[in-house]
């Protein structure tokens, strides 16, 4: 069993739509990370959190750390959100990234 | 621009050969990684640096090493390449291992 699993593993949804990307880990944790990897290969940290809520325009990350469980919400969701969205969690027993594979978002026009 | 210079973007090795990936950084940062995305995985930590003189393994660190010279350098070099290692890699870096991290465009290496 991966210790941190992405729910969907793809996605496709019409512009406009909101879209919820979900990431459960089975590992104690001191952070956790969203990331973007965009069509062209380029990763882009979107988020670091280890409790509550974070927002950065039309992205929301929130994270529960009794249920071990985080969210990426994006609203108003547009072509150009189109992207590999990757969670990834900090170990808090050895600082140990342990990553998930991705959900790959397709937003049509 | 600050960020992290990875270079180069492609390569094609022959097995058996070697070769360097180089990334550096001008942030000051004092962890930077080198990682292996395959497809349908999550990225894997091949090898990382908390500073200047200090490396360690991470989780798939065979048929690679790494040094660090300097704050900014960090390459990666494959020893005797194999078609296993066919793989985008990516250097990232950050304040520490529990911060943001900046991440290189990419080397997909090709070793046929």
């Amino acid at each position: 069993k991966n210790e941190v699993e992405q729910s969907p593993q793809n996605l496709t949804a019409q512009e406009g739509e909101f879209i919820t990307i979900n990431c459960s880990y089975s590992v104690g944790i001191s952070a956790l990370h969203w990331l973007q990897q965009h069509p062209g290969g380029g990763i882009v940290s979107l988020f670091m959190l280890s409790s509550g809520k974070k927002k950065h325009g039309r992205l929301i990350a929130t994270i529960n750390i009794q249920e071990k469980h985080s969210s990426l919400h994006i609203t108003a969701s547009h072509p150009r959100d189109s992207a590999v969205y990757i969670c990834a969690v900090l170990m808090d027993s050895n600082y140990q990234l342990i990553w998930g594979a991705g959900t790959k978002l397709i937003i049509k026009p | 621009n600050a960020g992290v210079t990875q270079t180069p973007k492609f390569q094609v090795l022959k097995t058996g050969q070697s070769m360097t990936l180089q990334c550096a950084q001008d942030m000051n940062h004092e962890y930077m990684s080198w990682y292996r995305q395959d497809p349908g995985m999550g990225l894997r930590l091949i090898h990382y640096s908390v500073g200047a003189g200090i490396t360690d393994q991470g989780e798939v660190p065979n048929g690679y090493n790494v040094s660090r010279s300097t704050t900014e350098d960090f390459p990666l070099r494959l020893l005797s390449a194999a078609p296993s290692q066919t793989s985008v890699y990516f250097c990232a870096s950050s304040v520490d291992r529990g911060g943001g991290y900046t991440f290189g465009s990419g080397t997909r290496l090709t070793v046929v």
